[in-house]
């Protein structure tokens, strides 16, 4: 248990749905992540949020929109993906002492698949 | 961007062995940071270390940033040691904030 919770565990979407992934952190920390990890390739980071403002956005499409209305949730609101979006998706919280990538505790991950 | 080479990508030790792995990067980072996924997929920061040696029980890291490299030592290897080991190495610039990954080390453990 790592203080960092992610929902739902497991995600099975068509491409014309829209859902949203949630990340809720317990540590008091100031910076949340979103990364992608899919098979065979390194983990991919995709938003980094300080202070609820969006600090780090990797040149993700913009089916995928980040929110985070408050230091402790993080979303990830999902539309009109491909099969290739199939993968693991992990949050992540850290006290954004050290700075932006300062010690990093992740959630367990949603593993979504996209039909 | 950066490249980030872990080898061996896998590897296979009997309980207490010792092992060695090793993380190049091709540029030099603000930070590099060492990461341990179980096979259940939950991902654990294992060491923060921008240069110099870290110990953490019976894990140790070395990382010489003059030489782009970094090393993680595991000892008397146990059977909950099993999983991948993930390098990142962070890179800020006028640019924006990255942090990239090589494609890990796959390490099983045998009793």
């Amino acid at each position: 248990e790592t203080g960092v919770t992610q929902t739902p565990r497991h995600l099975v979407m068509g491409m014309t749905n829209k859902k949203s992934l949630k990340c809720e952190q317990h540590l008091g920390h100031n910076a949340m992540y979103w990364y992608k990890q899919s098979a065979k390739k390194p983990l991919e980071l995709m938003f980094v949020y300080s202070l609820e403002e969006r600090v780090e956005n990797n040149s993700v499409p913009s089916r995928f929109s980040p929110e985070c209305p408050n230091s402790s949730h993080l979303f990830l609101h999902l539309h009109t993906l491909q099969p290739e979006d199939s993968a693991l998706y992990l949050c992540a919280s850290s006290p954004y002492v050290g700075g932006v990538f300062d010690e990093q505790f992740f959630g367990p991950g949603t593993r979504l698949t996209v039909l | 961007g950066i490249q980030v080479e872990q080898s061996p990508p896998d590897l296979i030790l009997q309980e207490g062995a010792n092992s060695t792995l090793r993380c190049n990067f091709s540029d030099s980072v603000n930070n590099l940071q060492w990461f341990h996924q179980n096979p259940w997929g939950q991902l654990i920061n294992l060491f923060y270390i921008p240069s110099g040696t870290k110990q953490n029980g019976r894990l140790s890291a070395t990382t010489v940033a003059t030489e782009r490299y970094s090393l993680l030592y595991i000892s008397s290897s146990q059977t909950t040691d099993s999983g991948v080991y993930f390098c990142a190495v962070e890179r800020n610039s006028n640019s924006g904030y990255a942090l990239n990954f090589g494609k890990g080390t796959s390490l099983l453990v045998t009793p």
